[in-house]
Order: structure tokens, then sequence, then C-alpha cells
């Protein structure tokens, strides 16, 4: 079955820690993506990537980090600076070039607290 | 910039009636626009999306979506709704014309049908 897998679905981590959250695809989407999504504010980008190697920042990109390296892959990283860690991420890919009237395909997403 | 609207936050409705969830949005260009559904502690699910042509879009599991340019709204409904419908329904852009490739959700309505 093609599809997203997150991992973990959930993560506990102390506060000052970085955090790697897995994101894997075999639906040869070359669009990636990254979502935050917190009560009441609906999903906010973090990153996107249209094509390995290369990515850019979405709305709220500081204190995250990502990498490209390959196709089937887009980690996300939480770093130390970002205030607020604790919320559920999404990761998400959609078709070549981000074709317009491509829907995007999601993971179950892996849920985050920072204490 | 795009932008999505959302005005309810919840929606009731007993199970056998029909039911209407409300999206209106905001794009410089010619929007293509999306439907999306999530169930608790899960990814979001793709339901259906309006690029051109027929106003009246069906979707998955029954839905469906009346695109309304003059009013710039992207209502979800549904002719007879199910207990099992209850979720989280969110509304997205994309802006067409600008070259940019980011969706932009709205905030999200839960939906709640009681037996």
């Amino acid at each position: 079955d093609g599809g997203i897998t997150q991992s973990p679905k959930y993560l506990f981590r102390k506060e000052g820690q970085n955090v790697t959250l897995s994101c894997e695809q075999n639906l040869n989407h070359d669009a990636m993506y990254w979502y935050r999504q917190d009560p009441g504010q609906g999903l906010r980008l973090i990153y996107y990537s249209q094509i390995v190697n290369d990515f850019q920042k979405g709305d709220i990109a500081e204190g995250y980090s990502v990498s490209r390296e390959k196709k089937e892959s887009f980690p996300l990283t939480v770093t130390s600076a970002q205030k607020n860690p604790t919320a559920f991420y999404l990761c998400a890919s959609s078709m070549a070039g981000g074709a317009y009237n491509s829907p995007l395909h999601f993971g179950n997403g892996t849920r985050l607290t920072v204490t | 910039a795009q932008s999505v609207a959302q005005p309810e936050d919840q929606v009731n409705v007993a199970e056998g009636n029909p039911l209407t969830v409300k999206c209106t949005y905001s794009v410089s260009g010619n929007p293509y626009l999306f439907w999306y559904v999530q169930y608790p502690n899960r990814g979001l699910q793709f339901l259906l999306k309006y690029i051109t042509g027929d106003n009246l879009v069906k979707g998955s599991y029954g839905f469906e979506a009346e695109f309304n340019k003059s009013q710039t709204s992207f209502h979800l409904k549904k002719p007879s709704a199910l207990v099992s419908d209850s979720a989280l329904y969110f509304c997205a852009v994309r802006d067409k014309d600008t070259g940019f490739q980011k969706l932009v959700f709205g905030t999200g309505t839960r939906l709640l049908v009681s037996p």
C-alpha cells in the first residue's frame, strides 16, 4: 500500500533537547511538507520541499530544521530554539511540482510533548 | 495572500438530517479549493476538490461541495448525516495564479452528529 509513514506516533522530550521526527513516503511524490497543528489554529506550514536537496521555509520555520537527501524522506528536527514545541506534527506529500490541483496526502502524525 | 475562513467552530446535526459546513476564501487569482476530514489522532484525509467547471463537486463518503464565486464560498454538504461523519473538517485553498503552491488551511470545524 502506498502512503506516508510518520514515526514515532508519540514522542516525549525534555526541554532543551533537539528531537527529530521521521517522515517516509512511497507514493513517488516530489513535494513534501511539514505542518504543525494546534487546537483552534488549524494547520500551519513549517517547511516544504519541491525536490530533493531543496526546501523552503513556511510560515513558522523558526526553531525547526529539515533535510531532503532522498525523495522518500523528509525528516523534521525540532530544536531547543523552538519556544513552544508541544504540538501535533503532520507530514504530507503531493505530486510533482506541487501541481495546483493535486491534493496533499497526509501521514497519521506525531504528537510531541516537551516538558 | 490567500486565506480561508471557517466561521463555525462546531456544527451539530441529528443523524439523517442534511449537514452544511461553511467555508469562505480569499485569493487574488483563481482558486483551487479542497476539503479534508480528520479523525482523532489521525492525519487529514482528502474529501474533494474544486478546480474548474461544475460548481457542485462530488467527493468521498457521499459528501459534496458547492462553489459560489460571487460569494467566495465553498460549503461542504451531505444530504443525510451519519454518526460516523463526526470529525474535524478543514477547508483549504491554493491560489492558481500566483505561482505559489502553498496550501492554506482554515481553522477547522468540528462536526458532531447525534444518533
